[in-house]
C-alpha cells in the first residue's frame, strides 16, 4: 500500500485568499484524486489530478476555484481559490496504483473565517 | 437517489458482538467494492477490497457482495472497542469511487 502525507494538516484563513494543500505519495500512483469531506459526511470527488495535464473535475467543481497541479507521478497540489466560509472542509488526496485500491492521505482541515 | 446508500447509523454493540454493516448500490457498472474505516479526524483505511460476488475474509473481517441485488455488506467479528470508527463502502466505475455516506460504529467495553 502507497503511504500519503498531505500538508498542511490544517489552517485558517481569511474570506478572499488563497490555499495551496501539498499531496505527497511514498511511490509512484497511477491516478490521484482529491476529494471534499464536509464535518460528519461522506468524501465527495472533486477531481482526478492527472500527470502533465488538466484535471478531470466532476460536476460541481471547477478548474479557476480548484485549480490542481500534478507534475509527476508522487505528487499533486490543489488550490482553494477566494476562499468563503462555505469552503470550510476536509480536502483529501487519494492515490491508486492501478488495481482500483485507492489510499488516503490524512487530510487538511481548512476553516475559513 | 444516491447511487451507493448507506444506514448512517450509529450502531451501537457490546465488546465481542458481531458488527453487520450494508450497502445498496444502484449503479450495475460498479465493479469493484471496498470498505473504508475511518476514525475521528483521520484519513479513510482501506479495510477489504472485493470484485465478484461472494465472501472475502481477512482476519475478523468478512466482505460480501451479491451483484444480482447489488447489495454489499461487512461483518465484524468479536468486536472491540477500537473497531469504534465511521465504516464506509464505495463502489469503483468509470476510473472513480462513489462513496456511502458512512456508518459509525460504536462497540462498547
Amino acid at each position: 500500500s502507497a503511504v500519503i502525507s498531505q500538508k498542511p494538516s490544517r489552517d485558517i484563513c481569511q474570506r478572499g485568499t488563497s490555499l495551496t494543500i501539498q499531496c505527497q505519495v511514498d511511490s509512484q500512483v497511477t491516478m490521484m484524486f482529491w476529494y471534499r469531506q464536509q464535518p460528519g459526511q461522506s468524501l465527495t470527488l472533486i477531481a482526478t489530478a492527472n500527470q502533465g495535464s488538466e484535471a478531470t473535475y466532476e460536476s460541481g467543481f471547477v478548474i479557476d476555484k480548484f485549480p490542481i497541479s500534478r507534475p509527476n507521478l508522487t505528487f499533486s497540489t490543489l488550490t482553494v481559490s477566494n476562499m468563503s466560509p462555505e469552503d470550510s472542509s476536509i480536502y483529501l488526496c487519494s492515490g491508486s496504483s492501478g488495481t482500483n485500491e485507492q489510499f488516503f492521505g490524512p487530510g487538511t482541515r481548512l476553516t475559513v473565517l | 437517489q444516491k447511487e451507493v446508500e448507506q444506514d448512517p447509523g450509529p450502531l451501537s454493540v457490546p465488546e465481542g458482538a458481531i458488527v453487520s454493516l450494508n450497502c445498496t448500490y444502484s449503479n450495475s457498472a460498479f465493479q469493484y467494492f471496498m470498505w473504508y474505516r475511518q476514525y475521528s479526524r483521520k484519513g479513510p483505511e482501506l479495510l477489504m477490497y472485493t470484485y465478484s460476488s461472494g465472501n472475502k475474509e481477512d482476519g475478523r473481517f468478512t466482505a460480501q457482495v451479491d451483484k444480482s441485488s447489488k447489495y454489499i455488506s461487512l461483518f465484524i467479528r468479536d468486536s472491540q472497542p477500537s473497531d469504534s470508527a465511521t465504516y464506509l463502502c464505495a463502489s469503483w466505475a468509470g476510473n472513480k469511487l462513489t462513496f456511502g455516506g458512512g456508518t459509525r460504529v460504536l462497540v462498547k467495553p
